[in-house]
């Protein structure tokens, strides 16, 4: 059974600081998803990572892949209060079958002053 | 870009009665949609895949019976809740694949009185 651990579960940051979210899961996937959740909102899409050393960048967030450790990390940049949400990270379960993801528990960042 | 959308998107019934939640790709076929549901402060967890022209593969401990799956379409899944109580009140939400990207809907939260 495929299980995907995140940690921090809770992180609570001052703005321009940095800091990293880890994400672990059990089994051999071969794509890894990052979301971001506002409250009372779906899912929003902010990396998928394929392959092993992959990294992806968009504003301050920085992911990355290692599947030989199966360990992916969500690096956060001099944050800023707009950040501030629940990110999750999913793994692809299903093979071949795009879509059938395990999810991580959630990390609930907040950036306060 | 293609979208996955889901209606509707907030739905208050009472104990007993049944409720169909819709999930559309708008732009692009899906042969198989994934139904999520996800409690107030916890992380989504996959009820079952959808499968166009065949039964849904449901998730170990989802009653099938209950949450009533239909894919009939290649742009359209529903999820039913047969006799709704009030521990089935969560957030629903969707996701299809294009085969190259995974699109969510923006959810659809039941409330049951």
């Amino acid at each position: 059974e495929l299980k995907v651990e995140q940690n921090p579960l809770f992180l609570s940051m001052q703005e321009g600081k940095n800091y990293t979210i880890y994400c672990n899961y059990s089994t051999t996937s071969d794509r890894l998803y990052w979301y971001r959740q506002d409250p009372g909102k779906s899912l929003e899409s902010l990396f998928v990572l394929l392959s092993n050393g992959a990294v992806k960048q968009e504003g301050r967030l920085m992911a990355s892949l290692d599947t030989k450790a199966r360990l992916s990390t969500l690096h956060i940049t001099a944050a800023v209060h707009d950040l501030s949400a629940t990110y999750f990270c999913a793994v692809n379960a299903g093979g071949t079958s795009y879509g059938k993801l395990t999810f991580g528990q959630g990390t609930i960042l907040t950036v306060h002053p | 870009g293609a979208v996955v959308s889901q209606h509707p998107s907030w739905v208050i019934c009472k104990s007993g009665t049944s409720v169909k939640i819709e999930c559309r790709s708008l732009d692009f076929q899906a042969t198989t949609m994934f139904w999520y549901r996800q409690f107030p402060k916890q992380s989504l967890m996959l009820m079952a895949t959808s499968n166009e022209g065949s039964k849904a593969t449901y998730e170990q401990g989802v009653e099938k019976d209950k949450f009533l799956i239909n894919h009939a379409s290649l742009t359209l899944s529903t999820l039913t809740v047969t006799s709704a109580h009030p521990e089935d009140s969560s957030f629903y939400i969707c996701s299809a694949s294009d085969g190259q990207k995974l699109f969510f809907g923006e959810g659809s939260r039941l409330t049951v009185l």
